[in-house]
């Protein structure tokens, strides 16, 4: 099973700023097959990044995804207040398996 | 719309059953998988199988098999999630989820959730 360790656990900004979420793979991911979900509490995810780098329907262009292989970036370009929540990557090419989660709080 | 709707919070005792459903509307049910997530109060999300309504093919993660069985019924478009023996660590938020296309793709659609306790 793949396992996917994200850092930081917790990231504590101000709206405005920029946010760079980290998820890395135990091994490569195939195909890269990873998307990247926001939580807010209480609510169910909501897919915001697939295939690494391609945003979700509707999903605004402050929020963009790069990597390849083992190392993967959520970015968050301004921070707006309805960003502050948990986040998750996702890998979906050899079976599926979450990261444990980035918390994003106002600082 | 396409939706997923789940069925309502449950409180159950340790060793009974309970079975939970999730109903796709918006869509053609039987074209897509629909996969469970579950998640433990104040952790993360835990991928737990997933079923392709239009034949019952279902993959389970290793660490739930045989621990919960999914299963699906076409005829009402609805997929469920079931349990025969509960413990209370099974108490946690579950969620259905579709990818958005085939078996290999991202969950660009999520039900409600459900919550299920249980505690003697």
């Amino acid at each position: 099973e793949i396992v996917l360790t994200q850092s930081p656990g917790t990231l504590s900004l101000s709206p405005g700023e920029r946010a760079t979420l980290s998820c890395r793979a135990s091994q490569s991911v195939s195909s890269n097959l990873l998307a990247w979900y926001q939580q807010q509490p209480g609510q169910a995810p909501r897919l915001l990044i697939y295939g690494a780098s391609r945003r979700a329907t509707g999903i605004p262009d402050r929020f963009s995804g790069s990597g390849s292989g083992t190392d993967f970036t959520l970015t968050i370009s301004r921070l707006e207040p309805e960003d502050f929540a948990v986040y998750y990557c996702q890998q979906y090419g050899n079976s599926r398996t979450f990261g444990q989660g980035t918390k994003v709080e106002i600082k | 719309e396409v939706q997923l709707v789940q069925s309502g919070a449950e409180v159950k005792k340790p060793g009974e059953s309970l079975k939970i459903s999730c109903k796709g509307s918006g869509y053609t049910f039987t074209n897509y998988w629909i996969a469970w997530v579950r998640q433990m109060p104040g952790k993360g999300l835990e991928w737990m199988g997933i079923i392709y309504p239009r034949d019952s093919d279902t993959r389970y993660r290793p660490s739930f098999q045989g621990q919960v069985t999914i299963s699906a019924d076409r005829s009402i478009s609805t997929a469920y999630l079931q349990w025969s023996n509960l413990k209370a660590s099974d108490t946690a938020m579950y969620y259905c989820a579709r990818p958005s296309a085939g078996l290999d793709d991202a969950f660009d659609i999520w039900g409600q959730g459900t919550m299920v306790t249980v505690s003697s």
